[in-house]
Formats: structure tokens, sequence, C-alpha cells
């Protein structure tokens, strides 16, 4: 057990639709990432948040947006879904901004029908 | 080309084996090396960290890596069956606006058969 929670762990959904992911930092972690993973892409890189604040964005779609809030839990919102969005989405944590050791959460695996 | 390359396997092999995964990157500014672990449907777990060149040990693993040669490696001794599972190689550029991503491989598939 990395000590990083994602709720929930599996969410269906219909196209269209909007879902919002949950995750909650290991105890002292500041930094929270959001991670995307599918068959055909791998595991890649969408957003970091460190203390409340945007670090870093990666190969993030313009329907998804992140937040961290001052408790540091964050939440990953997945709007107009569509059937390619399917796929485990994964919430890391660390302690600083960059250079850190990251530890993953569980997932979430989103299925859009 | 991807920036990190890893060979997605499967790799079989007995119980008792030394496996050996591998991966080449191409962005020379990568400075931090990971393993990561992650068994069916689960989240990956870390297993080793590095820094630049050189070898790191940790029990039955070893990471190696050679930024000469853009090339690092991950060696499990005395393979068990609970090392099955998909090995994943990440890393991170100490500059620049990429400060804080991990790029990672597609994943190594490794199966040890009793």
């Amino acid at each position: 057990d990395s000590g990083v929670t994602q709720t929930p762990k599996h969410l269906i959904t219909a196209t269209g639709q909007r879902v919002t992911l949950r995750c909650s930092p290991r105890s002292g972690d500041l930094s929270v990432y959001w991670y995307q993973q599918s068959l055909d892409q791998g595991l890649q890189f969408l957003i970091q948040y460190y203390n409340g604040e945007e670090r870093a964005k990666g190969n993030i779609l313009e329907r998804f947006s992140a937040q961290q809030f001052p408790d540091l839990h964050s939440e990953l919102n997945l709007s107009s879904l569509e059937l390619g969005d399917s796929a485990l989405y994964f919430c890391a944590s660390s302690v600083g901004d960059r250079l850190n050791e990251q530890f993953f959460g569980p997932g979430t695996r989103l299925t859009v029908l | 080309q991807k920036e990190v390359e890893q060979d997605p396997g499967p790799l079989s092999v007995p119980e008792g084996a030394i496996v050996s995964l591998n991966c080449t990157y191409s962005n020379s500014a990568f400075q931090y090396f990971m393993w990561y672990r992650q068994y069916s449907r689960k989240g990956p777990e870390l297993l080793m960290y590095t820094y630049s060149s050189g070898n790191k040990e940790d029990g039955r693993f070893t990471a190696q890596v050679d930024k000469s040669s853009k090339y690092i490696s991950l060696f499990i001794r005395d393979s068990q069956p609970s090392d099955s599972a998909t090995y994943l190689c990440a890393m991170e550029s100490d500059r620049g606006s990429t400060l804080g991503r991990l790029y990672f491989g597609r994943g190594t598939q490794l199966t040890v058969w009793p």
C-alpha cells in the first residue's frame, strides 16, 4: 500500500457525460500527479499540482481539468467523454515538486460506453 | 520516435533465473531513472530510483544506468513466481519545463514459472 488513495475504483458512464476522479496523496506529500494508462499509449503524464498550484502540464485534453484543494486532495474532471477516454487513471504523489520519488495510487478504471 | 523505448516482451523464465530488463532513451536531459513494478489492474509500485550513471542494488534487484549509451537495465536475481508482473522504466529530466513529469516505457511483461 503506497498511502495514496483514489476513488472510485471503477466508473462506467456514457459518451458525452462528465465524471470526477478523486485522489488523496500520502501524508506529508505536497505534489499530486495525474497519469492516464491505456493499452495503445501506455502511461502518459497529464498534469501536476504542487501545494495547490498547477506546476506542469502534459498531454491533457482541453476537456479535462484538475485542481488541488487546500487539504491537498486533488480531483480530475473529465467532460464530454468519448469512447477513447476509457482507460486507467492514476494519481501519484511526492514530497516535493520535482526530482522526488513518485508513489502511485491503485487507480480508477473508467469505461465509457 | 518515443522518448523512452522498452521491449514489451512477453518474457517467460523459470524460477531461479536471472532476468534482464532494458530501456533506451533519446533525451540526454534525463538524469533520474526509475523502475516500477505493476501487477495486473494495480497501481505501479516503485522498485528502484537512481540518479545519473552507475549501479544500485537492493536485495535481488540491481539497476544500472549507462548515460553514454542512453541505456538502463534492471536485473532480477533468483527470480520468483511472485516477480511475475509488468516492469516499467521511467525517467525524469533535471531541467526545463519537463521537471516533475515522468516519461514511461511501455512496460515489459514478465512471467516466472515454477
